[in-house]
């Protein structure tokens, strides 16, 4: 299995605030990787695929960069919307397999 | 505006058989190439992929699960199972549904989730 772990557990951060969270894989996903965004009591939303592009309807202010092991989420402005839980998804090869999160809070 | 909605019991006693189901709605779950997806969360933890059923019927488990795992479709109610065999406590979790599309394989679209508690 390809073990995807995000750095790090938890980030402080205040609104306006420009934020990365890491995920790194134990093996090569290519560019197979997706994130997503979790709140309290509700389903993953996708955020990125292809570990850069951007789903529709996501705001701009999110980005994702890497290839390979190595992958970012960045979110460029910090807004209150934004305090949640983000996961990372390879779907290179099975089985799939997620990081464990990263919680970012005020 | 397809939608999924999760549904069984919500307590389960150990060594028993969780079985929960995933309706379709707003589309059909024979149509396209759909990746109809079972993933799970113990609580305050993280995302555990479960497996699929591709639309013509393939499977894809999870090994960690697979000896127990079944997961089918049923086009005539247009849902989709999950059977997980000879249960304990550490398969108390969140179950959502979800669907990622033939080739894609990121999850876009998921059900709201259901509690499954493994208890006595």
């Amino acid at each position: 299995d390809i073990q995807m772990t995000q750095s790090p557990s938890t980030l402080s951060a205040s609104v306006g605030d420009r934020v990365t969270t890491t995920c790194r894989a134990s093996q090569s996903s290519s560019s197979w990787l997706a994130w997503y965004q979790q709140k309290p009591g509700k389903a993953p939303k996708l955020l990125i695929y292809k570990a850069s592009s951007l789903e529709s309807g996501v705001p701009s202010r999110f980005s994702g960069n890497g290839s390979g092991t190595e992958f970012t989420l960045t979110i460029s402005s910090l807004q209150p919307d934004d305090f949640a839980t983000y996961y990372c998804q390879q779907y290179s090869s099975y089985p799939w397999t997620f990081g464990q999160g990263t919680k970012v809070e005020i | 505006q397809v939608q999924l909605q999760e549904s069984g019991p919500g307590l389960v006693k150990p060594s028993a058989t969780l079985s929960l189901t995933c309706t379709v709605s707003g589309g059909s779950v024979s149509s396209g190439s759909y990746y109809w997806s079972w993933i799970r969360q113990p609580p305050g933890k993280g995302l555990e992929w479960i497996g699929y059923v591709y639309s013509r019927g393939t499977t894809n488990y999870n090994p960690s699960l697979k000896s127990r795992l079944t997961i089918s479709v049923d086009t005539s109610k247009n849902q989709f199972s999950l059977n997980l065999r000879s249960v304990t406590a550490a398969d108390t979790a969140v179950y959502f549904c979800a669907r990622a599309t033939y080739g894609s394989s990121w999850y876009n679209l998921w059900g709201q989730g259901t509690l499954v508690t493994v208890s006595s």
